[in-house]
């Protein structure tokens, strides 16, 4: 099984549908992460989460919000979602002891909006 | 503004040679600096990582290399073989938890 599980793993939706993206872990780390990649962009973070209860924006998170409803569990939502929104979402998790921790990512859910 | 560049979208090598993979940064406040592997339909994949005190290390294939004064760092692959086709994700990040990716250099391995 996977120690970070993303799903769904493909989504096609409409324009203006609320969508939401889920994440759990068992690898027990505090620090979860949401990522989109977009063709030739890379990753850019969306939100970020070192606990439960504490939420931090990324550098795109304009559209998006988050939820941490536990230490395992990461959501993201798109309350209204557009077209630009299409994108590859990964969902990461890190060890909180030091921040130079490597992440461990899901495999991605592909979003297409149309 | 890029603090995190990969300038090569694509670089390609024969079996068996050295692949260099590239990576520079503009924040001196990075201190630690990663790279993924990423494979098709699959996440990143954390591959070796270098501390800002060190400037060079080592695992196996892989060995990267940190030049402080000139904000660069490079992965070098070697021997080079097959299943390193992949994309190749440079990432630095710093003490106040700020973490960037570059855009990623797609790897091919020829016969």
């Amino acid at each position: 099984d996977a120690d970070v599980t993303q799903t769904p793993r493909n989504r096609i939706t409409k324009t203006g549908k609320r969508i939401m993206l889920e994440c759990s872990q068992t690898k027990g780390h505090d620090r979860m992460y949401w990522y989109r990649q977009d063709p030739g962009l890379g990753l850019r973070l969306i939100y970020y989460s070192f606990d439960v209860k504490d939420i931090n924006k990324g550098e795109i998170s304009d559209g998006y919000s988050v939820s941490r409803q536990a230490q395992a569990k990461f959501s993201l939502s798109l309350e209204s979602a557009i077209p630009n929104q299409t994108a590859l979402y990964f969902c990461a998790t890190s060890d909180r002891r030091t921040y130079n921790q490597p992440q461990h990512f899901g495999d991605g859910t592909r979003l297409s909006i149309l | 503004d890029q603090q995190v560049k990969q300038n090569s979208p694509s670089l390609s090598v024969q079996e068996g040679r050295i692949s260099i993979l590239n990576c520079d940064y503009t924040n001196s406040m990075f201190d630690y600096f990663l790279w993924y592997k990423k494979y098709p339909a699959e996440g990143p994949t954390f591959l070796i990582s270098i501390s800002s005190i060190k400037d060079k290390n080592e695992d196996g294939r892989f060995t990267v290399f940190l030049n402080k004064s000139a904000k660069h760092l490079s992965l070098h692959i070697v021997p080079s073989q097959p299943g390193d086709s992949a994309v190749y994700f440079c990432a630095a990040s710093s003490r106040d938890d700020k973490i960037i990716f570059g855009k990623g250099t797609r790897l091919h391995i020829l016969p």
